[in-house]
């Protein structure tokens, strides 16, 4: 089976920073990643697929890149609305595996 | 638009088996465009996906579980179900019934999740 390493586990940012997330495959995965957005209670939402597509409707300060096995998700200006958890997720050989997440704190 | 809601109890005993249900509304299981799944998420911890069923029965399960779960779907009544057997403390979780479009291998809707908790 596939692993997936995400980090950091933690990060805090004011409103305004760009920040970064990485995900890590132990094998190549292509472009079969996706992330997504959960705030506590709630299930997560879709964000990126197919590695850098933006699903419909999400905000385009979001923005994934990579392929083979390291992939980023970036947030060019952090809003308020974006404090959350982040989850990467893989796709391969019909099975899916996701990340640890990153929670995204106020700094 | 499409909507998803799991139903089941609440509270299992160790040992026994839990069973969930998922009810799609807005559209139908019968589409070959998707791939219906469960996925949990342990408190305060990541997601695990379990496995997912295809409009043809066909099942595909995560290896660490596969032993103890079973999926299935009724047509006729446009869900899908989720049994899992000789569940313990560690099955405790918060499970999600989705949907996985084929051509992004991603979940693009969720249902709103459903806490079920493993006691005496």
């Amino acid at each position: 089976d596939i692993q997936m390493t995400q980090s950091p586990p933690t990060l805090s940012a004011s409103v305004g920073d760009r920040v970064t997330i990485t995900c890590r495959a132990s094998r190549s995965i292509s472009r079969w990643l996706a992330w997504y957005q959960q705030k506590p209670g709630k299930a997560p939402k879709v964000l990126i697929y197919k590695a850098s597509i933006l699903e419909s409707g999400v905000p385009s300060r979001f923005s994934g890149s990579g392929s083979g096995t390291e992939f980023t998700l970036t947030i060019s200006s952090v809003q308020p609305d974006d404090f959350a958890t982040y989850h990467c997720q893989c796709y391969d050989s019909k099975s899916y595996t996701f990340g640890q997440g990153t929670k995204l704190e106020i700094k | 638009q499409v909507q998803l809601q799991e139903s089941g109890p609440g509270l299992v005993k160790p040992s026994q088996t839990l069973s969930l249900t998922c009810t799609v509304s807005g559209g139908s299981i019968s589409s070959g465009d998707y791939y219906w799944t469960w996925i949990r998420q342990h408190p305060g911890e990541g997601l695990e996906w379990i496995g997912f069923i295809y409009y043809s029965g066909s099942t595909f399960y995560n290896s660490s579980l596969q032993s103890r779960i079973t999926m299935s779907l009724d047509t006729s009544k446009n869900h899908f179900s989720l049994t899992l057997t000789s569940v313990t403390a560690a099955d405790t979780a918060v499970y999600f019934c989705a949907r996985a479009f084929r051509t992004g291998y991603a979940f693009d809707i969720w249902g709103q999740g459903t806490m079920v908790t493993v006691s005496s």
